[in-house]
């Protein structure tokens, strides 16, 4: 079975640039598996941020951004805050139907 | 405006069943894909069981797969999570969640557009 790997952890300067990556165990990551992120500070439901790679959802600031960096997805964050400090997830579709949905295990992000 | 409050958590023993209601309003309902999401203290985000607009496809996760029913009523704005022969390892905040979809084409975007604050399920004796 297909893992979707993500960096357990990472940290960025308060005014830094910072990318996390969203890879396969098996495979590279294209448009095709329209991968999304979220974030999530402890206590709260998840924040959609990206969808479909690099589309914006409503209200997140555009030092958010998505791309296709090699064989991953990528979130980037330009000039982070210290609300920016979360847990990060992505998730992928690997195929046509409604199962075919897989998280990340997630990024926990820290700004110091 | 969009809102998704989930309801039916609670503490209940092994092997038992627990039903979760994921009640929807401020968007037409049948539009929509919906999904469950869980997550267990401490851990990451899991996918647990979507079902299409029209309950015409539905999925599960191997974890729940035999277990866990979903279903919706479109006519009550309501999304459901049926949870029989519960485990501990199923004690988890319970999110209920829309799948985003184009709003001029209806074709889905592959992504969770909004989502409920949960509903604490916990399984122990």
């Amino acid at each position: 079975q297909t893992v979707v790997t993500q960096e357990p952890s990472f940290s960025v300067s308060p005014g830094g640039t910072v990318t996390l990556t969203c890879g396969l165990s098996s495979g590279s990551v294209s448009t095709s598996y329209y991968p999304s992120w979220y974030q999530q500070t402890p206590g709260q439901a998840p924040r959609t941020l990206i969808y479909s790679t690099n589309t914006r959802s409503s209200g997140v600031p555009d030092r958010f951004s998505g791309s296709i960096l090699g064989n991953k997805a990528a979130l980037t964050i330009t000039g982070a805050q210290a609300d920016d400090e979360s847990d990060y997830y992505c998730v992928l579709y690997m195929g046509s139907g409604i199962s075919d949905v897989v998280f990340g295990g997630g990024t926990k992000l820290t700004v110091l | 405006e969009v809102q998704l409050v989930e309801s039916g958590g609670g503490l209940v023993q092994p092997g038992r069943s627990l039903r979760l209601s994921c009640a929807a309003s401020g968007f037409t309902f049948d539009d929509y894909a919906m999904h469950w999401v869980r997550q267990a203290p401490g851990k990451g985000l899991e996918w647990v069981s979507g079902i299409s607009w029209n309950s015409g496809s539905i999925g599960y996760a191997d974890s729940v797969k035999g277990r866990f029913t979903i279903s919706r009523d479109n006519a009550k704005n309501s999304l459901y999570l049926q949870m029989n022969s519960l485990r501990a390892e199923d004690t988890a905040l319970y999110y209920c969640a829309r799948e985003g979809s184009d709003i001029l084409t209806g074709y889905t975007l592959n992504y969770f557009d909004y989502w409920g604050q949960g509903t604490l399920v916990t399984v122990s004796s």
